[in-house]
């Protein structure tokens, strides 16, 4: 059992590239979650989906876009990355919002 | 703003004894505390959870206290173990929204 997979693990981007970040889950979850972690902040909340069709901005949501692309999928777009954004991204699903969170391994992500 | 405070930024603790992590918000409208444990280059795992009906709840070694009126919850490791050495995070959340404390890192020395 899977549970929450995000690719790609790591990965280095100029400033101005666009990336997308991918997670998919496997247990059949409602709501899924995007954070970015930085030392010293704890998590951030970017992005979330309530459920499949809908999704709803976090605390940090600027420069960032989501596709909730199915039940299953959930995944974060950078249009244009910048060193800001320089961070540790993390997916997770739950059954329903009030729920526990599983959390994906995350993505190391750095802009130079 | 930080939404939700968390202390102390590190812990040392030695093995059997007792480790304290305390955190407090201001939003009452949070109605959901959860805490994670996270291990290097992993993603946080929940480790324990508490509504704000409640003023205790405890799951083997780990025990979280909450306290509505001062708006403070704890979480309490007992006979801590070197396996308990990990980052701590502490959460609160209201409709979806997820706010966490910034962490603690709790070494716990054999």
């Amino acid at each position: 059992n899977a549970g929450v997979t995000q690719t790609p693990k790591f990965q280095v981007l100029k400033t101005g590239q666009s990336m997308t970040l991918q997670c998919a889950q496997d247990m059949n979850h409602n709501s899924m979650y995007w954070y970015r972690q930085d030392p010293g902040m704890g998590l951030r909340l970017i992005y979330y989906s309530a459920s499949e069709g809908t999704t709803d901005k976090g605390e940090v949501p600027n420069g960032y876009n989501v596709s909730r692309l199915n039940k299953r999928e959930f995944s974060l777009r950078l249009e244009s990355a910048a060193p800001s954004q320089t961070s540790v991204y993390f997916c997770a699903s739950s059954p329903l919002g009030y729920q526990p969170q599983h959390f994906g391994d995350g993505t190391r992500l750095s802009i130079l | 703003q930080q939404q939700v405070k968390q202390s102390p930024q590190s812990l040392i603790v030695q093995k059997g004894g007792i480790s304290i992590i305390n955190c407090a918000y201001e939003n009452t409208a949070f109605d959901y505390f959860p805490w994670y444990q996270q291990f290097p280059g992993k993603g946080p795992a929940l480790l324990i959870a508490i509504r704000p009906d409640v003023s205790e709840k405890k799951e083997g070694r780990f025990t979280i206290s909450f306290n509505k009126s001062a708006k403070q919850f704890s979480l309490h490791i007992m006979d801590s173990q070197p396996g308990d050495s990990a980052t701590y995070f502490c959460a609160a959340s209201f409709s979806n929204q997820f706010y966490f404390g910034t962490g603690t890192s709790l070494t716990v020395i054999p």
